[in-house]
């Protein structure tokens, strides 16, 4: 299972654009980057997925180097309500390559937006 | 469409006790997941399932059982509750596995003492 490394928090301004880093050096063949956020007393919602280069949304973007060792989550012009954990995940689905539980979110990035 | 519920919201229960933690989806997802969140930690995968009557362990399973008679349910059993079970759980579905989007419920927060 690709093991995914983030910054544990991260501060950040209103109105300013946020890059939160993930490595994941041991990303395999089939894996794909999944981002997703959570608010306080909330379940995880999804944000962002991509396999290579760059994807975007109507939420974030996401950029994927050609190495696909790390990717990069941008969340545009940052507004208090940003303010959650961010979740890094990698796999290709359960049992494939005869791992279990390929969802593995790690402890995530706290974003703290101020005004 | 409601998405995934859960309930209870908020439960305590003793050590030893046993409870039955209720999760429904009302997308017709094949896919359901069982999580469980410690403070300040990501989440586990406890159990999953892929369909009506197949279920399979995740990371965490111990402690813990789960059924999938229906396409729309999937509880999960606590039969001897231990402090170590102290969690919010949340469940989640997908239309098909893993790097599908996984939609979560509010969770459960309990309390074991």
């Amino acid at each position: 299972l690709a093991k995914t490394t983030q910054p544990i928090s991260m501060d950040s301004y209103e109105g300013q654009e946020v890059n939160i880093t993930c490595s994941h050096n041991n990303i395999a063949t089939n894996d794909y980057i999944t981002w997703y956020q959570q608010f306080p007393s909330q379940g995880p919602r999804f944000i962002i997925q991509g396999y290579k280069t760059k994807v975007t949304n109507e939420v974030a973007s996401l950029f994927i180097p050609a190495d696909r060792k790390s990717s990069t989550l941008s969340l545009p012009r940052v507004s208090l309500s940003d303010t959650a954990v961010y979740y890094c995940l990698v796999g290709d689905g359960l049992g494939g390559g005869g791992s279990q539980g390929n969802l593995i979110f790690g402890k995530g990035t706290k974003l703290s937006v101020k005004p | 469409n409601a998405g995934v519920t859960q309930t209870p919201k908020f439960r305590i229960l003793k050590i030893g006790q046993s409870m039955t933690l209720q999760c429904t989806q009302d997308m017709n997802h094949n896919y359901m997941y069982w999580y469980r969140q410690d403070p300040g930690m990501g989440l586990k995968l406890i159990y999953y399932s892929v369909g009506a009557g197949i279920t399979d362990k995740g990371e965490v399973p111990n402690g813990y059982n789960v059924s999938r008679s229906t396409t729309e349910d999937f509880p999960l059993r606590l039969e001897l509750a231990a402090p170590s079970q102290t969690s919010v759980y949340f469940c989640a579905s997908s239309y098909s596995l893993g790097q599908e989007t996984q939609y979560f419920g509010p969770g459960t927060r309990l309390l074991v003492l």
